[in-house]
């Protein structure tokens, strides 16, 4: 019973693309997260989601557009993909408040060419 | 502003202990948090703080001081599998959100 699961594990794209990356969690958590691990390991979050409505966008691109259908969900879609867009991309949830430990999703290694 | 400084690489021998430093400052604090990310795994959950002291789980503690902005990480009786980055991470006063750290890098060698 995966906790946290995202689609797909990889993903190689050429230049100018759109994508689109699924999240899911069935642990009844209502916060979730989008979080970027580049090549040098820094994890930096992108987004973060309470029961569907954004509270957290650290200054991410336009051009990506996170979507939350319900609290169990989260999908994220880039626009016109770079090359600087290359890196793992975490889903994360957890329970809203203190000591809110995340669980995360297995990663998502964009590959943009 | 917010940084969270560690140790970019360890190298500790197995069965030994090692201990793995993260500093801080941050401009609210609900927290502290350490990760464990195997290499092409998700990170996943060690140890929380957020009062004074040691916290002891298993081979794994973990130190807060909050007036020095600083932790630590202790692995005890390492093994091959204790190789991994080791991740920590702020819970930010205002928002919740978690700062990570670099990371560590930790090789645990025979």
């Amino acid at each position: 019973d995966t906790a946290v699961s995202q689609t797909p594990k990889y993903l190689v794209t050429q230049m100018g693309n759109d994508k689109s990356i699924k999240c899911e969690q069935n642990l009844g958590h209502d916060t979730m997260y989008w979080y970027k691990q580049d090549s040098k390991k820094f994890l930096k979050i992108m987004f973060s989601y309470n029961n569907k409505e954004l509270i957290i966008n650290e200054t991410v691109p336009n051009r990506f557009s996170p979507k939350s259908p319900d609290k169990a969900h989260l999908n994220l879609h880039i626009n016109s993909l770079e090359l600087g867009d290359s890196a793992v991309y975490f889903c994360a949830s957890s329970f809203a408040g203190r000591r809110t430990e995340a669980f995360f999703g297995q990663g998502t290694r964009l590959t943009v060419v | 502003g917010q940084n969270i400084d560690q140790p970019t690489e360890m190298t500790a021998t197995e069965g030994a202990i090692v201990q793995i430093n993260c500093t801080y400052q941050t401009s609210g604090f609900n927290g502290l948090f350490w990760y464990q990310q195997h290499a092409g795994e998700a990170p996943t959950f060690l140890s929380y703080n957020v009062l004074d002291g040691l916290e002891e789980k298993g081979r794994f503690s973990s130190f807060l001081s909050r007036s020095k902005g600083y932790s630590y990480l202790l692995l005890k009786e390492l093994q091959m599998k204790d190789s991994a980055s080791y991740l920590c991470a702020v819970q930010d006063g205002a928002t919740n959100k978690l700062i990570f750290g670099t990371g560590t890098l930790l090789a645990v060698q025979p």
